[in-house]
């Protein structure tokens, strides 16, 4: 199993490019999410799915858009870059709909939006 | 807001010593949990402990919780380089869907051998 797959791992994007972060898993987990990690800053949740076709925001969800139409794929859509989106973006899975089981993440997508 | 805190901000210890780093939360939890991420890479979940358990072992890993003070701790025992990364509390909330679990500002744990 891979587990959770996230592409790429690097991006550069001018201000007002958009581009789509790609987040896969094969652990057939129902529950999906994606942070934001800044300096200083800890993990920061931007969107979750508790299953297909069903997505919810989360803290910081402003600039960012999801859709989950299957089990395995949760991708994060920026529509308008800005360098305020500049972060490492990590994706999670859980076999949970809930937070009541651990998480599984990705290795991370380093964005820089100049 | 960060529901979970964090402390110390960075630890630097020598190898063999233990390592003890705590986390402070505010609201009503369901479970918290430990993660460890090391330099450059994703996180990786150590330990879960639930809002009726006291304490948990996991091999060199002690976690305790006492809800009344909303705080836990996580003991690394006889501590070696290869434990050197950031460790980050995360707290699974009570009362509501629990879809949301909230992740301190971490512990950077340097050990030096």
């Amino acid at each position: 199993n891979a587990g959770v797959t996230q592409t790429p791992k690097f991006q550069v994007l001018k201000t007002g490019q958009s581009m789509t972060l790609q987040c896969a898993q094969d652990m057939n987990h129902e529950y999906m999410s994606w942070y934001r990690q800044d300096p200083g800053m800890g993990l920061r949740l931007i969107h979750y799915s508790v299953g297909a076709g069903i997505t919810d925001q989360g803290e910081v969800p402003n600039g960012y858009n999801v859709s989950r139409s299957t089990t395995e794929d949760f991708p994060l859509r920026l529509l308008s870059a800005a360098p305020s989106q500049t972060s490492v973006y990590f994706c999670a899975s859980s076999t949970s709909r809930t937070t009541n089981e651990k998480l599984f993440f990705g290795s991370g997508t380093q964005l820089s939006v100049l | 807001s960060q529901q979970g805190e964090e402390d110390p901000q960075a630890l630097s210890i020598q190898e063999g010593e233990n390592a003890t780093m705590n986390c402070s939360y505010k609201t009503s939890i369901n479970n918290l949990q430990w993660y460890r991420q090391n330099s450059g890479r994703g996180l990786v979940h150590l330990i879960l402990i639930r809002s009726n358990e006291r304490e948990k072992h996991s091999g060199r890993l002690r976690v305790t919780l006492d809800t009344s003070k909303k705080s836990s701790s996580l003991l690394i025992t006889a501590s070696r380089a290869a434990d050197t990364a950031s460790y980050f509390c995360a707290t699974g909330p009570a009362g509501d869907s629990g879809s949301r679990l909230t992740f301190g500002e971490g512990t950077q744990l340097t050990v030096n051998p």
